[in-house]
């Protein structure tokens, strides 16, 4: 059964610097990786998709890095902004058959820019 | 280009109730899925519809069922509301079942169960 998890849970950083956010994920049979944020009480915003076959995959600021092999993804932000305080979300959708076409999610980094 | 829309945004329903959501993917796309975010449990797989078949379900009780049209707009239905069904519900569309495709998520239906 595939597990992703995220770290760090929460994350607080003064606006202008560089972060990191991790994902990993157990089994390392993925179509892709999707990042997605997500503002309070709303839906999720889609920022990166990496295919299988990808190594990273950037868009403006945002540059996701994949190693199926470890099973781990990491979303670089620069140059961060009090607009980018949210919640970010990992999702991986699997090869086995019971997987189907959904994804698994981790639960999330909190992230907040303070001005 | 409009999003996925889903609606209503706000539903309060007592226990043993019934509800329908709807959700209205992005023009073009054919698979919609739907997912129930809670605190507890985080956002969770319901189920997948393409071309008005259900083409893969959740661990969830037949209480939550759904539906796809030929327009490809989608509903959601759970029976016998209990408190623990409080969730937001979030819709993703894609173009097709391609498993390279992009998933685009709705604002999602806030359900409250008193």
């Amino acid at each position: 059964k595939q597990e992703v998890t995220q770290i760090p849970a929460a994350l607080s950083v003064p606006e202008g610097e560089n972060l990191v956010l991790n994902c990993s994920f157990t089994d390392s049979a993925i179509y892709n990786l999707q990042w997605f944020r997500q503002d309070p009480g709303k839906g999720l915003t889609s920022l990166l998709l990496i295919q299988s076959s990808q190594r990273e995959q950037t868009s403006g600021r945002l540059n996701a890095s994949l190693d199926k092999s470890s099973g781990r993804s990491t979303l670089y932000i620069a140059a961060s902004q009090p607009g980018d305080s949210a919640t970010y979300l990992c999702a991986v959708r699997s090869t086995h058959d019971n997987y189907g076409q959904n994804f698994v999610f981790g639960p999330g980094t909190r992230l907040s820019v303070l001005p | 280009k409009a999003g996925v829309t889903q609606t209503p945004r706000y539903l309060i329903k007592t226990r043993g109730q019934q509800v329908t959501l709807s959700c209205s993917p992005i023009s073009g796309h054919r698979s919609v899925s739907w997912y129930q975010q809670t605190p507890g449990q985080g956002l969770q797989f319901l189920f997948e519809y393409f071309s008005e078949t259900q083409r893969n379900k959740g661990n969830f009780p037949g209480r939550f069922s759904g539906r796809q049209f030929s327009n490809s707009r989608s509903e959601m239905n759970v029976s016998t509301l209990e408190l623990g069904d409080s969730a937001l519900y979030l819709c993703a569309s894609s173009l097709n079942r391609g498993l390279a495709t992009e998933a685009f998520f709705g604002q999602g239906t806030r359900l409250t169960v008193v």
